[in-house]
């Protein structure tokens, strides 16, 4: 079945420091990928996506890149925020629009 | 964006009663949604999948009697937890995908149940 695999968190950096998330994953087909945001007590934000391979989503100076040749969606970002702070999730959608989530990675950035 | 609510966003109940959390589409039809659990400082678990017209399809381990699903319109989804214990205290959340399964699906903000 679908999988996916995220980096343990949490992850703490300082203001203005460089963001690498990693994801790896494992699917039958050609599935789409996402990462999606939650800030606390809230509910998912989609973040950025991509649907086929080489493709790169971005959203809010966040970038990740479809590889599938590594099988891997990494999420980065050249220069964090505090207001980044959050938990971030890797998923990818199968069949009937099922979404296969990853553990999540919480992100901490400090001043 | 397209846009999903979630009512109520917090409830507090004794153990033993039953709790209906509305989960809607405002400004799109969804024949399908999907209702996740996710317990403190974890990933989404998926419970089941709502069908406008037919029964919910529920992941394995979920228990349909426990956590009654009803999808009585293109735009409304409801997720009754009976006979709640506090075990299942929890943050329960929905979604619903947009036209294309290659898309992005549109959560809620969750509902934040507490049973005590």
């Amino acid at each position: 079945g679908n999988s996916v695999t995220q980096m343990e968190g949490p992850v703490t950096l300082s203001e203005e420091a460089f963001l690498t998330i990693n994801c790896t994953y494992t699917a039958t087909g050609y599935p789409s990928l996402f990462w999606y945001v939650q800030y606390p007590g809230e509910g998912l934000q989609l973040l950025l996506k991509a649907t086929k391979a080489d493709d790169k989503g971005s959203n809010k100076g966040f970038e990740a890149t479809y590889r599938k040749e590594t099988t891997s969606f990494h999420l980065e970002k050249g220069s964090v925020q505090v207001s980044d702070s959050a938990v971030y999730f890797c998923a990818l959608t199968g069949t009937a629009s099922k979404l296969t989530f990853g553990t999540g990675t919480r992100l901490q950035v400090t001043l | 964006g397209a846009v999903v609510s979630q009512h109520p966003s917090w409830v507090i109940c004794k153990s033993g009663t039953s709790v209906k959390i509305e989960c809607r589409s405002l400004d799109f039809q969804a024949t399908t949604m999907f209702w996740y659990r996710q317990f403190p400082k974890q990933s989404l678990m998926l419970m089941a999948t709502s069908n406008e017209g037919s029964k919910a399809t529920y992941e394995q381990g979920v228990e349909k009697d426990k956590f009654l699903i009803n999808h009585a319109s293109l735009t409304l989804s409801t997720l009754t937890v009976t006979s709640a214990h506090p075990e299942d205290s929890s943050f329960y959340i929905c979604s619903a995908p947009s036209a294309s399964a290659r898309e992005a699906q549109y959560f809620g903000p969750g509902t934040r149940l507490l049973v005590l």
